[in-house]
């Protein structure tokens, strides 16, 4: 199966940009990279997720290499309410894994007042 | 709607006990699932459904039973408990197995312990 490396850790400061960063570079051209991210004490929310292009929704933008072997889950401006873990994942499209989602360790992210 | 609702949010069971973890979603989707979540090691699937019907093992099967026979409903059973299936457990569902552009909808988890 493919894995995701991520940082164990970041800190950010309070309204200032984050950018989360996932290395994949034994992704295929079929698997889905999604972000999570887990506030404590509940269960993981989808944050965004991408194949190709870059993305942007209200919560983040994602940043997809051109090699798609890493990508970046940018915060525009961090709050005390996106301290949480947050997942690199990929959603398989094909093979054994077929539809599966695997989850690795995440980044716990503590922002700064 | 309510999305993926997992009853009970906490249970102590004894070694050799047997329990059933709840998950009912209102979504209408096909895709079900259920992770452990363990210290250090992220999460970790467990079974998975595909539709009513069908299912089929994860990561980490062994000590669990799952069935699915309506689309709303995915039970996980634990048929004699032991410590090491001391946990937090996720629900999740999805639209379908191949919708690879919609999220997974989890649901508040479980705590369990098992003494």
């Amino acid at each position: 199966d493919a894995k995701t490396t991520q940082p164990n850790s970041m800190e950010s400061n309070e309204e200032e940009p984050v950018h989360l960063p996932c290395n994949h570079s034994t992704i295929s051209g079929t698997d889905y990279i999604h972000w999570y991210r887990q506030l404590p004490s509940q269960g993981p929310e989808y944050v965004i997720h991408g194949l190709t292009s870059n993305v942007n929704n209200r919560m983040a933008s994602l940043a997809i290499a051109e090699d798609r072997k890493s990508s970046t889950l940018i915060l525009h401006r961090a709050t005390l309410r996106d301290a949480a873990v947050y997942y690199c994942i990929f959603l398989n499209a094909g093979g054994t894994s077929y539809g599966k989602l695997t989850f690795g360790q995440g980044t716990i992210l503590t922002v700064h007042p | 709607n309510a999305g993926v609702t997992q009853t009970p949010k906490f249970q102590v069971l004894k070694t050799g006990q047997s329990m059933t973890l709840q998950c009912a979603q209102d979504m209408n989707h096909e895709y079900m699932s259920w992770y452990r979540q363990d210290p250090g090691m992220g999460l970790r699937l467990i079974h998975y459904s595909v539709g009513a019907g069908i299912t089929d093992q994860g990561e980490v099967p062994n000590g669990y039973n799952v069935s699915r026979s309506t689309t709303e409903d995915f039970p996980l059973r634990l048929l004699s408990a032991a410590p090491s299936q001391t946990s937090v457990y996720f629900c999740a569902s999805r639209v379908g197995l191949r919708t690879y552009n919609s999220p997974l909808h989890f649901g508040n988890g479980t705590r369990l312990t098992v003494t």
